[in-house]
């Protein structure tokens, strides 16, 4: 059973800090990483996907691979209330397979 | 990436009816995928649907409660049959482009009473 763990939260921030948001997975082999932003009531909108182990920065988002720990994190920095919403780890083992984690409910507090 | 188009975005139906919710992508794919989203949970992977063949459902999920079409490359339905109010949530449609992400339909939120 493949399974991807992440804290349900809620994680609150104060705006302007930044947030920090885990995620681990136990299937060995996979390949392909990717953070979903959820607003309530929307679809899961696509915003990391990282591959190799490292940081791989875009913006405001760092998104962090340790395959040797199975552990992917997301870094939002400068923290805006307009970042408060779920985010969904995602993992890919081969094909077009995805597993997705229960979500980490971010507040972003003005 | 891909655009999905998805309805409707909302209903409310009575028990015991059928829904059918249509996906229309901007592009040919191979597989579109279903999911539901029961409140404040994640992702359940219902079925695969495959042009040109059976689609591929996931354990708890059956053909009979949830068939599915997929009659070209890029158009897929999927149906709710003979609903009850456990069936009351959000369901996505999902493509997988040849970027390897996955991309989603704006959802479906569904009420049965």
């Amino acid at each position: 059973q493949k399974e991807v763990e992440q804290n349900s939260g809620p994680l609150s921030v104060p705006e302007g800090a930044i947030a920090s948001l885990n995620c681990t997975y136990s299937d060995r082999v996979s390949q392909s990483f990717f953070w979903y932003r959820q607003y309530s009531g929307k679809s899961p909108e696509l915003i990391m996907s990282i591959y190799s182990n490292g940081d791989k920065e875009d913006g405001r988002f760092t998104a962090q691979l340790n395959k040797a720990s199975q552990y992917v994190s997301l870094l939002i920095r400068d923290s805006q209330p307009s970042d408060s919403a779920t985010y969904l780890c995602a993992v890919n083992t081969h094909g077009q397979n995805f597993v997705f984690g229960p979500g980490t409910r971010l507040s972003v507090l003005p | 990436s891909a655009v999905i188009s998805q309805k409707p975005s909302r209903d409310i139906c009575q028990r015991g009816t059928s829904l059918t919710i249509q996906c229309q992508v901007d592009s040919q794919v191979t597989m579109m995928f279903w999911y539901r989203q029961q409140p404040g949970q994640s992702l359940t992977l219902i079925a695969t649907a495959n042009q040109g063949s059976e689609a591929t459902y996931e354990s708890g999920f059956v053909i009979d409660k949830f068939p599915i079409s997929r009659p070209n490359l890029t158009f897929s339905t999927l149906t709710v049959s003979n609903m009850s109010p456990e069936d009351s949530s959000i369901y996505l449609c999902s493509v997988v482009p040849g970027t390897g992400k996955a991309f989603f339909g704006q959802g479906t939120r569904l009420t049965v009473v």
